[in-house]
């Protein structure tokens, strides 16, 4: 049963460049949610994307942007990057009507110099 | 602003003893909870789902609900090296989606042989 994968596990760029990490959900999910992790915090929900659309965004600027494919597997772009922008991000893949019961992939840590 | 708080530790136990982590949260109208385990480097595992006041029980681990108090705990009982890990309270948010879960900044358990 495969599991939640993300790409890539590491990325280095520089200050206001733009990146785009992708995700793919786990077996059966069709629900994806991205999360934002510094270090020695808890996860911060980014946003969530069903059937295609955004569902759900937390706290975060527009330079945040996302989308997801037919097959489920998901992209989170972000534009202008910021020093503040390094840190674990983190995908999280559920079933439509348990979205809260999530699982997520090993992460991309994005550092931004 | 709905939080989740944890004391972070370090939570220090021998083997064998039981390990006891809490959480509060803020939100009254939470329906989910949620333990993830974390080890250094790598991305969060669901160990544990509580969804009603009172017990759950899985293997070693067990949840405590109390919806009244806004608390939420986990018990590992004899515990293990391998056990050393931030756990973190995870509670889901509020709006139209279950799916925006909101997460304390983790306990860091330490299990000495």
């Amino acid at each position: 049963d495969a599991g939640v994968t993300q790409s890539p596990t590491h990325l280095i760029k520089t200050r206001g460049q733009q990146v785009t990490l992708r995700c793919s959900p786990k077996s059966g999910h069709d629900t994806v949610s991205w999360y934002q992790q510094a270090l020695g915090q808890g996860p911060q929900f980014i946003f969530q994307y069903y059937e295609e659309e955004e569902r759900q965004r937390g706290n975060f600027p527009d330079r945040f942007s996302g989308h997801q494919f037919p097959n489920y597997s998901s992209e989170l772009n972000v534009n202008a990057l910021l020093l503040g922008d390094s840190a674990l991000y983190l995908c999280a893949s559920s079933q439509k009507y348990r979205d809260y019961e999530q699982y997520f992939g090993p992460g991309t840590r994005l550092t931004v110099t | 602003q709905k939080e989740v708080e944890q004391n972070s530790g370090p939570l220090s136990v021998p083997e064998g003893a039981i390990a006891s982590l809490n959480c509060t949260y803020s939100d009254r109208v939470s329906q989910s909870f949620f333990w993830y385990r974390q080890y250094s480097g790598k991305s969060p595992e669901l160990i544990m789902s509580i969804y009603s006041n009172g017990d759950k029980e899985d293997g070693r681990f067990t949840a405590q609900l109390n919806k009244a108090s806004q608390y939420v705990s986990l018990l590992i009982r004899d515990s293990q090296p391998s056990d050393s890990a931030t756990y973190l309270c995870a509670v889901n948010g509020y709006g139209g989606s279950q799916g925006n879960l909101i997460f304390g900044k983790g306990t860091k358990l330490s299990v000495k042989p």
